[in-house]
């Protein structure tokens, strides 16, 4: 079964500075699809981006991006000029494109926390 | 405004209690999961259903009994709990199981906690 890792528990950052969240995934598939979701303390989940594997342009979504490097089955999270509202944990998600049990599988989560 | 809403926002019961966790969504979605969510731990996936039928239940112990009378609406039936069910219980919705570049959709989770 796929797995997925965060080795970062916890990360600090700066506001309007710039932090890199780490991810991991295990997988003997070609196609699938990375999320990157974030809960603030509200709990809900939100989508913050997703990567289709297939594509090698890295996705970009205002402040947000990914360095994806599928040989390395990686899945970054770039947060470019953070701000106070970006404190939350932060959790990166695989799901199959190519298995009939397509179900979403999350990493342990990193909690970020911005310094004002 | 979130598109997915659950009831209630915590709960406390009794190991002897019998409870329910509601969730509903208005997203017009016709897959709906529930998640437990615990401290440093990923999610863990509890329950699938898609198009009001159950597809997965993932070794879950028979004291959650969860129910799905329509697309919209999914239950989670709770009974002779343990402290160890102490946990953040999320529902979530997508178009359809099988849309795998369909992101979930959550909602705010019940924070459950078993005394």
């Amino acid at each position: 079964a796929q797995t997925v890792t965060q080795s970062q528990p916890e990360m600090s950052v700066q506001e309007a500075e710039t932090v890199t969240l780490s991810c991991t995934y295990d997988t003997s598939e070609s196609d699938y699809y990375l999320f990157w979701y974030k809960q603030p303390p509200s709990r809900q989940m939100i989508l913050v981006i997703r990567q289709e594997a297939y594509k090698q342009q890295n996705a970009t979504e205002n402040r947000f991006s990914v360095n994806f490097q599928k040989a390395a089955k990686s899945f970054s999270l770039k947060i470019s000029d953070s701000q106070l509202g970006d404190a939350a944990m932060y959790f990166c998600a695989y799901r199959s494109a190519e298995d009939n049990n397509n179900d979403m599988r999350f990493g342990a989560g990193t909690r970020l926390t911005v310094k004002p | 405004e979130t598109g997915v809403t659950q009831t209630p926002r915590h709960l406390v019961m009794g190991m002897t209690n019998k409870k329910s966790l509601k969730c509903e969504q208005h997203l017009g979605h016709n897959a709906m999961y529930w998640y437990k969510q615990s401290a440093k731990k990923p999610l863990e996936l509890m329950f699938v259903y898609n198009f009001k039928e159950q597809t997965e239940n993932n070794s879950v112990p028979s004291r959650f009994s969860p129910e799905c009378p329509n697309s919209s609406h999914l239950f989670l039936h709770l009974h002779t709990l343990q402290p160890e069910d102490s946990a953040l219980y999320l529902c979530a919705s997508s178009e359809r199981q099988s849309s795998y570049n369909s992101p979930l959709h959550f909602g705010n989770g019940t924070r459950l906690t078993v005394t």
